[in-house]
């Protein structure tokens, strides 16, 4: 099977940097997957990492090491419309490739 | 651009009913997935199909059917609602390919009584 670990929830500041950490155990490890949710409304795609490193994407950077089975999410120049869950997801041989998801960080924004 | 539709937004069941969660997609994507989201707990999935004519259990399937005729649609049935089915139902399509993401639908919420 497979287990993946994201905080519960973080808050920070309008302006600030953000860091959302994701860890996760699998076997036949294939990609991982961050995906901003917001409050009653779908997932919706923010990157992807197969190759250990740093993706850049705008103000969102997203960084896997696959050695240590980690990756981190991390927002920039925070603002109040980033509020949302962020949702980590690992696809695996030993998951027949299907994504899992982790349960989610709530990330609050406040002024 | 319709992307993934899924209908009904919300629906009221009363434990021991039926109903059918519909879900297409028009970007012919071959895989489709169904989760259910509860509060905290993430995304589970339920059922998934990588193309028309087959599908496979996921991490919850119990109470569940699904059926995949056509690579546009894959409906979700429950048979006898029962109020652990309390939950927001999302379908989601992609290509299957390694680094194309999945792609949702709005989410049904389903309350059962």
């Amino acid at each position: 099977g497979q287990n993946i670990d994201q905080p519960t929830e973080m808050t920070a500041t309008e302006g600030a940097i953000v860091q959302i950490n994701c860890t996760y155990q699998t076997s036949g490890f294939n990609g991982l997957f961050w995906y901003q949710q917001h409050a009653g409304e779908a997932p919706t795609f923010l990157s992807y990492n197969v190759l250990d490193g740093l993706e850049e994407k705008g103000r969102f950077s997203s960084f896997l090491s696959r050695s240590k089975g980690y990756s981190y999410l991390l927002l920039k120049e925070l603002q109040m419309k980033d509020s949302a869950s962020y949702l980590c997801a690992v696809r695996s041989s030993g998951g027949s490739y299907i994504p899992t998801f982790g349960r989610g960080t709530s990330l609050i924004v406040h002024p | 651009n319709a992307g993934v539709t899924q209908t009904p937004k919300f629906r009221i069941l009363k434990i021991g009913q039926s109903m059918t969660l519909q879900c297409t997609q028009d970007m012919n994507h071959n895989y489709m997935y169904w989760y259910r989201q509860d509060p905290g707990m993430g995304l589970k999935l339920i059922y998934y199909s990588v193309g028309a004519g087959i599908t496979d259990k996921g991490e919850v399937p119990n109470g569940y059917n699904v059926s995949r005729s056509t690579t546009e649609d894959f409906p979700l049935r429950l048979e006898l609602a029962a109020p652990s089915q309390t939950s927001v139902y999302f379908c989601a399509s992609s290509t299957g390919d390694n680094n194309q993401p999945q792609h949702f639908g709005d989410g049904t919420r389903l309350s059962i009584l």
